[in-house]
C-alpha cells in the first residue's frame, strides 16, 4: 500500500522561508518528487531526491529522511508568484502517485 | 511549452455523448499516463502505458477507454459519462517508469 500525507494549506508572507512537510508510507520506494502546479496549469518538476540529506536548487531545496519516511519543500525569500499548490509525489513500480498537494498562499 | 500537448483544453458534453481527448509528446518518452484531478482531491492515476503497452488500469470504470497507437500519442475516449466525471483530466510522459513526468496543460471537462 501506499500513502502520502502534506498539510492543505499554508500561507506564508513575501520575502519569508516556508517549509511544506511531505510523509509517505509505501511498500517500495524509488524516490520522492515535488511537483509545483499554479491554478490552471499543469504540473512543473521542481525537484527529485533519492538519497538522504538536502538538494539545493536556487531559492528552493528539497530534504528527504529515508528512516523516517519524511520529506520537505523549503522555500527562501518567497515572492507573490510561488503562491501554488505544490505536489509530493512517489514513484512506485511505475505509478507515480501523489499527495494531495498543499496550497501555498503567499501575501503582501 | 511543456512539451506534451493536450486537446481539447475544454470540452463541455451531455451524458450521451462520445468524445474523445488526444494527448501528443514528442519528447522521446516511452511511459504515458493519464491523471484525473478533481477539485480538492489528489491527482488520481488513471491508466499507465509503457511502450505502448498498457501496464496499469487503476479500477477505472469502462466508460473510459484508453487508447495509445504509439509512443508518442495517447487517447481517452469517453462515453456516457456521469456528471460526477467532470475533472481536470491531465495526461503526462516519462522516460522510463520512475522518472520525472512532464504534464500536458490538461482538458477541463464538464459533463452536464
Amino acid at each position: 500500500g501506499q500513502n502520502i500525507d502534506q498539510p492543505t494549506e499554508m500561507t506564508a508572507t513575501e520575502g519569508a522561508i516556508v517549509q511544506i512537510n511531505c510523509t509517505y508510507q509505501t511498500s517500495g520506494f524509488n524516490g520522492l518528487f515535488w511537483y509545483q502546479q499554479h491554478a490552471g496549469e499543469a504540473p512543473t518538476f521542481l525537484s527529485y531526491n533519492v538519497l538522504d540529506g538536502l538538494e539545493e536548487k536556487g531559492r528552493f531545496s528539497s530534504f528527504l529522511s529515508r528512516s523516517k519516511g519524511y520529506s520537505y519543500l523549503l522555500l527562501k525569500e518567497l515572492q507573490m508568484k510561488d503562491s501554488a499548490s505544490y505536489l509530493c509525489a512517489n514513484p512506485n513500480t511505475g505509478k507515480l502517485i501523489f499527495g494531495q498537494g498543499t496550497t501555498l498562499q503567499v501575501k503582501p | 511549452e511543456t512539451g506534451v500537448t493536450q486537446t481539447p483544453r475544454h470540452l463541455v458534453m451531455g451524458m450521451t455523448n462520445k468524445k474523445s481527448l488526444k494527448c501528443e509528446q514528442h519528447l522521446g518518452h516511452n511511459a504515458m499516463y493519464w491523471y484525473k484531478q478533481s477539485a480538492k482531491k489528489p491527482l488520481e492515476l488513471m491508466f499507465v502505458y509503457n511502450f505502448k503497452e498498457q501496464t496499469e488500469n487503476n479500477s477505472v470504470p469502462s466508460r473510459f477507454s484508453p487508447e495509445c497507437p504509439n509512443s508518442s500519442h495517447l487517447f481517452l475516449h469517453l462515453h456516457t459519462l456521469q456528471p460526477e466525471d467532470s475533472a481536470l483530466y491531465l495526461c503526462a510522459s516519462s522516460h522510463g517508469m520512475n522518472t520525472e513526468a512532464f504534464f500536458g496543460q490538461g482538458t477541463r471537462l464538464t459533463v452536464v
